[in-house]
């Protein structure tokens, strides 16, 4: 079955801790992308990838690492520096030409 | 400043009646529309787009249909079901560009 995972659904941090999500798609996509949820809010793009190796900051990047070591793998790092890490975090990915993304099930970060 | 807006947080409606959820956008160049469908703790689904050379598009109980002098777009579903209880996200890219602008979503409850 093609499609994307993330994990863990659920997780929860004390304030200062930098975290980790994990993203992995095997639709073979070269372009993924990390979207944050808040109550409200549309999704906000964090960070995007097109191919391995390289990242673009989104329009909120500031507080969040990313890497691309691997096409199938986009981890996000949520360091000590985000001032309002709880959120709903969603990874995508897309074919380069294609502009439909297709969406992970989310993980939901507790920072108390 | 938002480009892609969606006005009403949420609307009911009731089953076998026709949904009928709006979209405003100011970025002209936008040229093409997505709306996706999100259940609770969970990715958005890809539901339907549009090219902005087309003004309709359809697809079952879905169609869309784009006001480009207004800057205008909305989703029809027809005739609305239980399961069609979500929140519809509008998104709206330029170029086929590979960032896409979100709205903030509308719920849609379909009353039994």
């Amino acid at each position: 079955d093609g499609g994307i995972t993330q994990s863990p659904k659920y997780l929860f941090r004390k304030e200062g801790q930098n975290v980790t999500l994990s993203c992995e798609q095997n639709l073979n996509h070269d372009a993924m992308y990390w979207y944050r949820q808040d109550p409200g809010q549309g999704l906000r793009l964090i960070y995007y990838s097109q191919i391995v190796n390289d990242f673009q900051k989104g329009d909120i990047a500031e507080g969040y690492s990313v890497s691309r070591e691997k096409k199938e793998s986009f981890p996000l790092t949520v360091t000590s520096a985000q001032k309002n890490p709880t959120a709903f975090y969603l990874c995508a990915s897309s074919t380069l030409a294609g502009v439909e993304q297709y969406f992970g099930p989310g993980t939901r970060l507790t920072v108390t | 400043d938002q480009q892609v807006k969606q006005n009403s947080p949420s609307l009911s409606v009731q089953e076998g009646r026709i949904s009928i959820l709006n979209c405003d956008y100011t970025n002209s160049m936008f040229d093409y529309f997505l709306w996706y469908k999100k259940y609770p703790a969970e990715g958005p689904t890809f539901l339907i787009s549009i090219s902005s050379i087309k003004d309709k598009n359809e697809d079952g109980r879905f169609t869309v249909f784009l006001n480009k002098s207004a800057k205008h777009l909305s989703l029809h579903i027809v005739p609305s079901q239980p399961g069609d209880s979500a929140v519809y996200f509008c998104a709206a890219s330029e170029n086929r560009d590979d960032k896409i602008i979100f709205g903030k979503g509308t719920r849609l409850h379909i009353l039994p």
